[in-house]
This record gives C-alpha cells, structure tokens and sequence, in this order.
C-alpha cells in the first residue's frame, strides 16, 4: 500500500544529543514538509523540499537540519542546538498538482 | 509572507446541529490552494475538504462544505448535522503551487466538541 511512514513512533533522548527522525514516502511525490506540534497549538513548519537535493526553510528552522537524497526520503536532524526539543513531529509529502498533503502517523520526540 | 488565521480556539456544538468554522488567510498570491484538515485525538491528519483558488464554486463532501471568499480572502468550514465523531482539531491550511514555492502552512487550529 502506498503512504508515508515516520519512524521511530516514540523516541526519547538525552539533553544535548542529536537525534534523527526518519521520514520515508512510497507515493512518488515531490513534495515533503516537517512540522513540529506542541501540545494545544497548531502545526509549525520547519523544512520544506520540492524537488531532490533542494530544500527551504520554514518558519522555525533554528536548531533543525534536513536532507533530501532521495525523492522518497526527507529525514529530519534535531540538533543539540535547538532549544526546546521535545515536541510531536509530522511528516508529511504532497504531489506535483497539490491535491493534497499526506501525513505520517509522527514521531512523538522526549528529550529528558 | 503568506499566514492563516483561525480566530476560534474552541468551539462547541450540539449533535445534529450545524457549525461554521471560521479561516482567513494572507498572501499576494493568486492561485493556490486551502485545506481543512481533522486530527482527532489519535494525532492522524485526515483531509476534510480542498479548495483551489481559481474555482468560483464552494467545494462539498457530504455533510461538510465550505464558503470561500476570494477578494476577503475567507474561507470557512460549515459542518452539518454535527456527529460525535466530528469532535477534533480542525486546522485551516493554504499551499502555493509547487512552482510557485509550494509552502503549505497552517492556522492555528480550532478544538471542537459535538455534545450529546
């Protein structure tokens, strides 16, 4: 079946470790987003990616990092520089003619 | 910078009855698209309803249609015949084109609760 998957669903680190989340799309889509949700508010954008090996940032990009090697892959890196790290985190990936976006289950991120 | 504004934190209703959900949005744009989008509590995001812009006719699913506004640059999400299961987060969302960017970004959200 095709769909985009987040893994981990859970993941808890340490205070000043990096840490990757995995986002992988089966659906041949050229577009992908991450958001970041806290709890009661809306989705904010972190990265967004168009096409292979271009990426832009979004609206609170400081602390994060991206890549986009492949069309079906846009892992997203919490770096120890981001202040407050532990939030619920969505993928999601749209097509060319933006009919819409699908979304990942997300990957609920604990930095303790 | 393109932004989108959900003025209702919460709102609620009574089942059966009929609620409008309230979006406006900001860009120089002038084709583009606007979604809604449910996530219950299960945190999944489940497409209600899609507009694009260069369509003067309001979109419908079912018991879900919206009132696209252009020149105020409005678009509400009317629910009809409220069911317990529409009890959600409702977000409001606007993408450019993937030509023109394809930033697709999101309101706050409004916290809806059908009661029985």
């Amino acid at each position: 079946d095709g769909g985009i998957t987040q893994s981990p669903k859970y993941l808890f680190r340490k205070e000043g470790q990096n840490v990757t989340l995995s986002c992988e799309q089966n659906l041949n889509h050229d577009a992908m987003y991450w958001y970041r949700q806290d709890p009661g508010q809306g989705l904010r954008l972190i990265y967004y990616s168009q096409i292979v090996n271009d990426f832009q940032k979004g609206d609170i990009a400081e602390g994060y990092s991206v890549s986009r090697e492949k069309k079906e892959s846009f892992p997203l890196t919490v770096t120890s520089a981001q202040k407050n790290p532990t939030a619920f985190y969505l993928c999601a990936s749209s097509p060319h003619r933006a009919t819409e976006a699908f979304f990942g289950q997300g990957t609920r991120l604990t930095v303790v | 910078a393109q932004t989108v504004t959900q003025s209702q934190p919460e709102m609620s209703v009574q089942e059966a009855e009929t609620v409008t959900l309230s979006c406006t949005y900001d860009t120089s744009e002038s084709n583009y698209y606007l979604f809604w989008y449910k996530q219950p509590p299960s945190r999944q995001m489940i497409l209600v309803i899609r507009q694009e812009a260069y369509k003067q006719q309001n979109a419908t699913e079912n018991r879900f249609s919206v009132n696209f506004q252009k020149a105020a640059k409005s678009f509400s999400l009317k629910i009809s015949d409220s069911q317990l299961g529409d009890t959600a987060m409702y977000f409001c969302a606007f993408m450019k084109p993937l030509h023109r960017g394809g930033k697709l970004i999101f309101g706050q959200g409004t916290e809806l609760s059908v009661k029985p």
